[in-house]
C-alpha cells in the first residue's frame, strides 16, 4: 500500500489555467506538507497543515491555496498558472509538526511533475 | 550566504569507493541533522539522522556532525551502483517558527 499518494503524476497545462493536485496519506499522521522542487533540485517547503490547521505558510504567491478536508488529505490548488510554476511538487506527512524544530521523519509522495506551457 | 550549502555534483565514483558528501550551514540554532536519499523520479526518503555533534553509524553509512564548524558529512563505504541517487541534507532546530530546511542535494553516480 502506498503511504503517501499524489494525483496526478504528470500535469501539462497552459499558462493562465487553474489546476489542482491531490494528496492522501494512510499513515495516520497529523501533519502534511507541500514542497516545490525546482529544476536545480532545490526542495523548498510551501505549506504545512497539522490536524487540518495551517501552521507553516512560506512566502508563496496567493495563487497557491492549500485545502485540507481532513487530516489524511492535503490538496493544492493553483490559480492562473505561470511558466515559473513548472516544477515537481511533493506532498509529505509526518506524525507531528516540524515547526517546533524537533526531529520528525517526513514521508514523501512520488511527486507531481507540473509543466506550464 | 545561503542557509544550507551543498556541492551539487554530479559526483561519479567507481563501485567500492568510499564516498564523502558534505553540507555547510549558517544557522547555529540547528540541532537535528538528517540525510535524505532521492532516487530519480521519486520522493526523498530519510536515510539517517543525528542530534547535535557526533557520529552515527548504520551499516555502510556514517553521519558526522561538527557543530563548531557548522559542517555535516555522510560517508558511504563500499559504495554500490544502487547508491546512485541525489543525497539531500536537512536540518532543523531553534526557536518557534519556520526552522526546517533542505540542502540543494548532491547527485551521486556509482559506476559498476
Amino acid at each position: 500500500d502506498t503511504a503517501v499518494s499524489q494525483t496526478p503524476k504528470y500535469l501539462v497545462t497552459q499558462m493562465g489555467n487553474d489546476k489542482s493536485i491531490k494528496c492522501e496519506q494512510n499513515l495516520g499522521h497529523d501533519t502534511m506538507y507541500w514542497y516545490k522542487q525546482d529544476s536545480k533540485k532545490f526542495l523548498k517547503i510551501m505549506f504545512s497543515y497539522n490536524n487540518k490547521e495551517l501552521i507553516i505558510n512560506e512566502t508563496v504567491p496567493n495563487r497557491f491555496s492549500p485545502k485540507s478536508p481532513d487530516k489524511a488529505h492535503l490538496n493544492l490548488h493553483i490559480n492562473s498558472l505561470e511558466l515559473g510554476d513548472s516544477a515537481v511538487y511533493f506532498c509529505a506527512s509526518s506524525q507531528d509538526s516540524i515547526r517546533g524544530g524537533g526531529l520528525e521523519t517526513q514521508y514523501f509522495g512520488p511527486g507531481t511533475r507540473l509543466l506550464v506551457l | 550566504q545561503k542557509e544550507v550549502e551543498q556541492d551539487p555534483g554530479p559526483l561519479s565514483v567507481p563501485e567500492g569507493a568510499i564516498v564523502s558528501l558534505n553540507c555547510t550551514y549558517s544557522n547555529s540554532a540547528f540541532q537535528y541533522f538528517m540525510w535524505y536519499r532521492q532516487y530519480s523520479r521519486k520522493g526523498p526518503e530519510l536515510l539517517m539522522y543525528t542530534y547535535s555533534s557526533g557520529n552515527k553509524e548504520d551499516g555502510r553509512f556514517t553521519a558526522q556532525v561538527d557543530k563548531s564548524s557548522k559542517y555535516i558529512s555522510l560517508f558511504i563505504r563500499d559504495s554500490q551502483p544502487s547508491d546512485s541517487a541525489t543525497y539531500l541534507c536537512a536540518m532543523s532546530g531553534g526557536n518557534y517558527g519556520q526552522n526546517f530546511v533542505f540542502g540543494p542535494g548532491t547527485r551521486l553516480s556509482v559506476l559498476p
